[in-house]
């Protein structure tokens, strides 16, 4: 398994602002992904991490707005810029570890509120 | 576009039944399909995954089916316990390296 080291759990911030979002984990991983859940929805895709790279974003999704890093395997962070409200959500790092390709490891969730 | 639909209204059972929760799916024809559990304040868990070419699948009290012709699958908690009670996800992958695109979910409340 994965253990998956998610900071902040949560923040209150303003709007206009920005928060980077830290995701740690404690393996080797092969992918890493970044999610966000708005209140009383399920998960959707934010993007891919790409090691070395620029990630993938998936439709609705733009780097300006979410820049993401990866300088190695195990650590990748997702920056929320310009706050407004309706970015308040919860935002969960997600892997796939080496060796369990089909199983999905999640982080605990960094709750932001935009006031 | 792709689209997975489970059964938004909670699904509140007594104590020691039989919780059976709904996975449909459209435009897509994925080669497996899992069963997250997330509980308040946390990520998801995963608990079960089961291939197109697998009419069903246990894990000890868990029983997942997948109709690939109906689109659907269904997801049982046997001998069901309060501690049970959480939000169930379905979820497919979609394009590869468990890239995935989850159902809302379906909040399950076991009474004692």
């Amino acid at each position: 398994s994965a253990v998956i080291s998610q900071k902040p759990s949560r923040d209150i911030c303003q709007r206009g602002t920005s928060l980077t979002i830290q995701c740690q984990v404690d393996s080797q991983v092969t992918m890493m992904f970044w999610y966000r859940q708005q209140p009383g929805q399920s998960l959707t895709l934010i993007a891919t991490a790409n090691q070395g790279s620029e990630a993938t974003y998936e439709s609705g999704f733009v780097i300006d707005k979410f820049p993401i890093s990866r300088p190695n395997l195990t650590f990748s962070t997702l920056t929320v810029s310009n706050m407004s409200p309706e970015d308040s959500s919860i935002y969960l790092c997600s892997v796939v570890v080496a060796g369990r390709a089909t199983e999905a490891f999640f982080g605990q969730g960094t709750r932001l509120t935009v006031v | 576009s792709q689209k997975i639909e489970q059964n938004s209204e909670a699904l509140n059972i007594q104590e020691g039944k039989t919780a059976t929760l709904t996975c449909n799916y459209t435009n897509y024809s994925p080669a497996y399909l899992q069963w997250y559990r997330q509980d308040p304040g946390r990520g998801p868990v995963f608990l079960l995954l089961i291939r197109e070419n697998e009419k069903e699948k246990r894990k000890e009290r868990l029983k997942v089916t997948f109709d690939t012709t109906l689109k659907q699958s269904l997801f049982h908690i046997t001998a069901s316990q309060p501690a049970d009670s959480a939000t169930y996800l379905c979820a497919l992958d979609s394009g590869g390296y468990n890239k995935l695109i989850f159902g809302a979910g379906t909040r399950l409340a076991v009474h004692p």
